[in-house]
């Protein structure tokens, strides 16, 4: 009940394309859902978070969108531009305020 | 503002050898985290601290790990003797209050045990 699931595991999108990552959980507790971007070399950064009373979120070219009936959320990444080439993971915030991470997703953005 | 320090970069060492490593959260953040993130997996937590208690630890292999956190500012993790399953990078971040949303990552250090 713990884990957050995420999938793809890697995922190529030609520039200017839409790159889509899903994760989903069963905790109905989890009370805050954020998107890191990691660089290699780099630690994890935050990207975009949601909350669960709310249906989508947009920051510039990055959307979160929640369904919580169906305990899912995904990011967009609108005209994906090769410096977008990362790792990505989505993570859920468990009552004890721990973050419980999705195992990431690879994504390549080709020119 | 400056960032997580992490040192060092890179470790490599012989199974069964010690090995410690040192994280400088942001300043004045009262919550500091310890990551173990092994290859195409998220991080994991290892350990919490608030302020210099410890807040959780129960994912920390005890028998081999340890982390303290002196007056409340730098950390240290330590793993003795270290195995070759440890070969991981460790991530330290660090926020505001363990109710505060975002957590800043220092760059990790690579560790390789041979």
């Amino acid at each position: 009940q713990q884990q957050v699931k995420q999938s793809p595991q890697s995922l190529i999108v030609q520039k200017g394309g839409i790159s889509i990552i899903n994760c989903a959980y069963e905790n109905t507790a989890f009370d805050y859902f954020p998107w890191y971007q990691q660089f290699p070399g780099k630690g994890p950064a935050l990207l975009i978070a949601i909350r669960p009373d709310v249906s989508e979120k947009k920051e510039g070219r990055f959307t979160i969108s929640f369904n919580k009936s169906a305990k899912q959320f995904s990011l967009h990444i609108m005209d994906s531009q090769p410096g977008d080439s990362a790792t990505y993971f989505c993570a859920a915030r468990a009552s004890n305020y721990q973050l419980i991470w999705g195992a990431g997703t690879k994504l390549i953005i080709k020119p | 503002e400056a960032g997580v320090a992490q040192s060092p970069r890179y470790k490599i060492i012989e199974k069964r050898q010690s090995v410690a490593f040192w994280c400088n959260p942001i300043s004045g953040h009262a919550t500091l985290y310890w990551y173990q993130q092994i290859l195409g997996q998220g991080p994991k937590l290892l350990i919490q601290f608030q302020n210099n208690g410890v807040v959780d630890d129960s994912q920390l292999p005890k028998d081999r790990f340890s982390a303290e956190r002196l007056k409340g500012v730098d950390s240290t993790l330590k793993i003795q003797p270290a195995k070759l399953e440890d070969s991981a990078v460790y991530l330290c971040a660090s926020s505001l209050d363990r109710a505060y949303n975002e957590q800043f990552f220092g760059p990790g250090t690579r560790l390789t045990v041979l």
